[in-house]
């Protein structure tokens, strides 16, 4: 089975650029999660998904940042206008029920200049 | 509150040495989950384990083993005969029963020299 998917795995953008994240999780599993891993605050949960539903955006650093989850294979993260503090690793997860194994993907690493 | 601590930022050893990662939780819950993920130089995070409360038998996989204790709260991660390939960063992480969260330690980054 294909792992969890996410593209790009780089992007490179100027401040002010909106900028879309892109996750596939894997099949069959019930929920998702975005994360975000940068040096200063290791890693961050950002929002998640249960059953395509957002659950908890607590994480979600300001209104600049936005999630969507319109079907069960396909979610995305999108920062609009981008700041170079938002520069990190995004990564994005996927797990089949309550408590059990988050599965990452790659991550995506964005450079806002 | 549910928190991870992994005191040891980062350890150095040379190939063929053994080595152990700590870490500790602390949670208010009688059911609860803890992992091991492995992020190498490459930047996935890989899993590793999964253990639940109600288990405390220890766990061997090839050269890794995790060595669960309920009574210090402790879930560390050893390393037999290091090879250059473990290094990586190593986080340990705790998810409660019921919730749908995931609380990472900030991570022990392992450095194995030839």
């Amino acid at each position: 089975d294909a792992g969890v998917i996410q593209s790009p795995r780089h992007e490179v953008t100027e401040m002010g650029q909106e900028v879309t994240l892109r996750c596939k999780p894997i099949s069959g599993h019930n929920s998702l999660f975005w994360y975000r891993q940068t040096m200063m605050r290791g890693l961050e949960l950002l929002i998640y998904f249960n059953n395509n539903v957002p659950i908890d955006d607590s994480g979600m650093p300001e209104d600049r940042f936005s999630a969507k989850m319109p079907n069960a294979s396909f979610s995305t993260l999108k920062i609009q206008p981008s700041e170079p503090r938002d520069s990190a690793v995004y990564f994005c997860a996927s797990r089949w029920d309550t408590a059990d194994t988050q599965y990452f993907g790659p991550g995506t690493r964005l450079t806002v200049l | 509150a549910q928190k991870v601590t992994q005191a040891q930022t980062e350890i150095s050893v040379v190939e063929k040495e053994d080595v152990t990662l700590d870490c500790v939780y602390e949670t208010r819950d009688t059911t609860y989950y803890l992992f091991w993920y492995k992020q190498p130089p490459s930047g996935e995070l890989v899993f590793l384990i999964r253990r639940n409360s109600f288990d405390e038998q220890n766990e061997i996989s090839g050269r890794y083993s995790w060595n669960f204790q309920k009574s210090t709260s402790s879930f560390n991660f050893t390393i037999t005969a290091s090879q250059v390939v473990d290094s990586a960063v190593y986080f340990c992480a705790l998810s409660e029963q019921n919730t749908d969260k995931l609380i990472f330690g900030t991570g022990t980054r392992l450095q194995v020299f030839p």
